[in-house]
C-alpha cells in the first residue's frame, strides 16, 4: 500500500446523501483508477484517469463521477448514494496503461462504504 | 462482462504442499498478471506474463501461459500459512484496453 492512500477508510451514509473517496498518490503515476469489489463479482472498474483532467468510465460508472485536477488526487464522488452502491472501494495507480510494456497496477487499502 | 475465471473458488491445503490455481479467459490478450489478496487488505502485484511468454518463475512463484487454450496456471510450490490469501488473475485483452479481473480463488494453507 506504499504510496496510495484513501480516505475516509470507512464511512457509513443514508440514501441520497453525496458521498466523496479520496485517493492520494506520492508516486507520480500517470494512470489511476477506482474498482468496487462485491462478493461473487470480483472487481470491478467504475472510472481511470490517463492524466490530469482526463479520465474515462468503466465498466460500472453509472451513479459515479470523478475528477483529477492533481496528478496525485483522484477524487470518487456518489452523487446520490444508494444501497447497491455499498461495497468495497479500492484506489490503483500504474505508471502505464493497456498495451504498454509495464502494466502493474499497485492498490490502495480500500473504502468500505455503507449506504444505509 | 468477466474476461477471466479462476478455477477452483476455493482450495484448502496443508502447509509445505504445492497450491495450483487456473486462469481462463475468452479473447486475446497482451498479458496477464496475477494479484494476491489478503483479508481485509488491497491487492498486491505478484507476476506478470507476455502473450509471447510461456512460463516465468519468481520465488516460489511458477506461472504458465498457453495462449492456444486461453487460460493460465499459477503454482505456489512449498505453501505457508502467510500465502492464505485471495489470489486473482486479470488480463489486458487487446481488445478492450483496461485489466479485467476475475472472480479469485481463496486459498487457505493450514498449519
Amino acid at each position: 500500500d506504499a504510496g496510495i492512500t484513501q480516505s475516509p477508510r470507512h464511512k457509513v451514509t443514508e440514501t441520497g446523501t453525496p458521498v466523496t473517496l479520496r485517493c492520494h498518490q506520492t508516486e507520480n503515476h500517470r494512470y489511476m483508477y477506482w474498482y468496487r469489489q462485491d462478493p461473487g463479482h470480483g472487481l470491478r472498474l467504475i472510472h481511470y484517469s490517463y492524466g490530469v483532467k482526463d479520465t474515462d468510465k468503466g465498466e460500472v460508472s453509472d451513479g459515479y463521477s470523478v475528477s483529477r485536477s492533481k496528478t496525485e488526487d483522484f477524487l470518487l464522488t456518489l452523487e446520490s448514494a444508494t444501497s447497491s452502491q455499498t461495497s468495497v472501494y479500492f484506489c490503483a495507480i500504474s505508471e502505464s496503461g493497456s498495451g504498454e510494456i509495464s502494466y502493474e497496477q499497485y492498490f490502495g487499502p480500500g473504502t468500505r462504504l455503507t449506504v444505509t | 462482462s468477466q474476461q477471466g475465471e479462476e478455477d477452483p473458488q476455493a482450495l484448502s491445503i496443508q502447509e509445505g504442499e504445492n497450491a495450483t490455481m487456473n486462469c481462463s479467459y475468452k479473447t486475446s490478450i497482451n498479458n496477464l498478471q496475477w494479484y494476491r489478496q489478503n483479508s481485509g487488505r488491497g491487492l498486491v502485484h505478484l507476476i506478470l506474463i507476455r502473450s509471447n511468454e510461456r512460463e516465468k518463475h519468481s520465488g516460489r512463484l511458477r506461472v504458465t501461459l498457453d495462449t492456444s487454450k486461453k487460460s493460465s496456471s499459477l503454482l505456489i510450490t512449498a505453501s505457508r500459512a502467510a500465502d492464505t490469501a485471495s489470489y486473482f488473475c486479470a488480463t489486458d485483452a487487446r481488445s478492450q484496453g483496461n485489466l479485467i479481473f476475475g472472480k479469485g480463488t481463496k486459498l487457505s494453507v493450514k498449519p
